[in-house]
């Protein structure tokens, strides 16, 4: 069974860092394409990062130079590093796996940027 | 980047009815996924590619579209259908997803 849990979320002040983890299993972690997507309260949806199974990176212009996307494929972990913390950046962060769609999510962890 | 909106924002239906909910993108695109959110759970994968239902979806589910129109269609709605489609392209970055459509059965 394919799982995805994230961890890592909480309440951070403007300007600051947080790094997410999303622990995988059921499935070649290495061999699949990963992202990170998020929900704001709002429930718009909003893609946030991609890394390729290679390791090549992806980012909209919103989060670029401010968001890291990485993966431990030893311990099957995706991570998102954050930095430069806004209170638009408040969100559910979801992983999920990227097959022909985003075909598993995990259940979110929610960050809150606010002082 | 490309813009998807979505049409109508809420969608009102009485069980046996048939629905159909649209997608407008900004630019030509490829194609179109469709994802299905209840409250309190994750986005779920429903249609991808534009017509290809994902595993466990009914099959009074369809979707088609080409270019910048997009359509899912329910042919008889069933209580359980109750929740927020959202659709998505990724025919170019950045990846980009409509703002739902919220089906309500009466």
């Amino acid at each position: 069974e394919v799982k995805l849990v994230e961890s890592g979320g909480g309440l951070v002040k403007p300007g600051g860092s947080l790094k997410l983890s999303c622990a995988a299993s059921g499935f070649t972690f290495s061999s699949y394409a990963m992202s990170w997507v998020r929900q704001t309260p709002e429930k718009r949806l909003e893609w946030v990062a991609s890394i390729s199974s290679g390791g090549s990176t992806y980012y909209p212009d919103s989060v670029k130079g401010r968001f890291t996307i990485s993966r431990d494929n030893a311990r099957n972990i995706l991570y998102l590093q954050m930095s430069s913390l806004r209170s638009e950046d408040t969100a559910m962060y979801y992983c999920a796996r990227e097959g022909f769609t985003l075909d598993y999510w995990g259940q979110g962890t929610t960050l809150t940027v606010s002082s | 980047q490309i813009v998807l909106s979505q049409s109508p924002a809420i969608l009102s239906a009485s069980p046996g009815e048939k629905v159909t909910m649209t997608c407008r993108a900004s630019s030509s695109v490829s194609y179109m996924h469709w994802y299905q959110q209840k409250p309190g759970s994750s986005p779920k994968p429903w249609i991808y590619a534009t017509s290809n239902l994902a595993s466990g979806v009914p099959a009074r589910f369809s979707g088609s579209g080409s270019g910048t129109s997009y359509s899912l269609t329910i042919s008889r709605v069933e209580a359980e259908d109750a929740a927020t489609y959202y659709c998505q392209q990724w025919s170019s970055n950045p990846r980009t997803f409509g703002g739902g459509t919220k089906l309500e059965i009466k």
